[in-house]
């Protein structure tokens, strides 16, 4: 089946300072997404990537998928105490919209301020 | 964009009972879909919610211990059968469209079995 790898799985970083969260499928996606999660909240769609090598920023996000269409990237830059959090990239295979995500393990970012 | 409310938010339950968890869109949905998610892990999906007809179940589960209604386009449950403390897990319900694919997830259902 269809697997999500994600790294790294922690992050420490100093308020201010960047971060990137790397995800890579086994298989090609017909797109992938990001998706922030709040410690004890929901996971909250950030985006979403179907072309490929298609690059999409939000504000101090970038988010890149890969040419193959089997790997992407998250940057955060001069991180904020606010976007502290566990960051999935999530695969959407062959099947489309009728199929789940299938999530990565997550990057878990923690921020000193 | 999709409301999603699910119950209930936490529950701590015996082991060998049953539990159902109830998820309702403010929109008519066509994928519905129940995953579980061990407190800091990933989020496994457990199966998909089809509306009038069987759910379709990932490896790994199966319709006896999780078995799952979708009487409508707008609600869905899942319940967690015969309970061992090896089901304490949170459990989300998401909901989606075939084409515009971003997901919408509930505030999950907390379950502990003890």
């Amino acid at each position: 089946g269809q697997q999500v790898m994600q790294i790294p799985q922690y992050q420490h970083v100093q308020e201010g300072e960047d971060f990137t969260t790397y995800c890579n499928s086994s298989t090609t996606l017909s797109n992938i997404q990001w998706y922030k999660q709040r410690p004890g909240g929901h996971p909250v769609f950030l985006i979403q990537l179907v072309k490929s090598g298609e690059v999409k920023k939000q504000k101090r996000l970038t988010f890149q998928f890969g040419e193959a269409k089997k790997n992407s990237s998250l940057h955060i830059t001069a991180t904020q105490t606010t976007d502290v959090g566990t960051y999935f990239c999530a695969g959407l295979g062959s099947g489309g919209g009728a199929d789940g995500l299938t999530f990565g393990k997550g990057t878990h970012l923690i921020i000193q301020p | 964009s999709a409301v999603i409310s699910q119950k209930p938010s936490r529950d701590i339950c015996q082991r060998g009972t049953s539990l159902t968890i109830q998820c309702q869109v403010d929109s008519q949905v066509t994928m519905m879909f129940w995953y579980r998610q061990q407190p800091g892990q990933s989020l496994t999906l457990i199966a998909t919610a089809n509306q009038g007809s069987e759910a379709t179940y990932e490896s790994g589960f199966v319709i006896d211990k999780f078995p799952i209604s979708r009487p409508n386009l707008t609600f869905s449950t899942l319940t967690v059968s015969n309970m061992s403390p090896e089901d304490s897990s949170i459990y989300l319900c998401s909901a989606g469209d075939i084409v515009n694919t971003e997901a919408f997830f509930g505030q999950g259902t907390r379950l502990t079995v003890v």
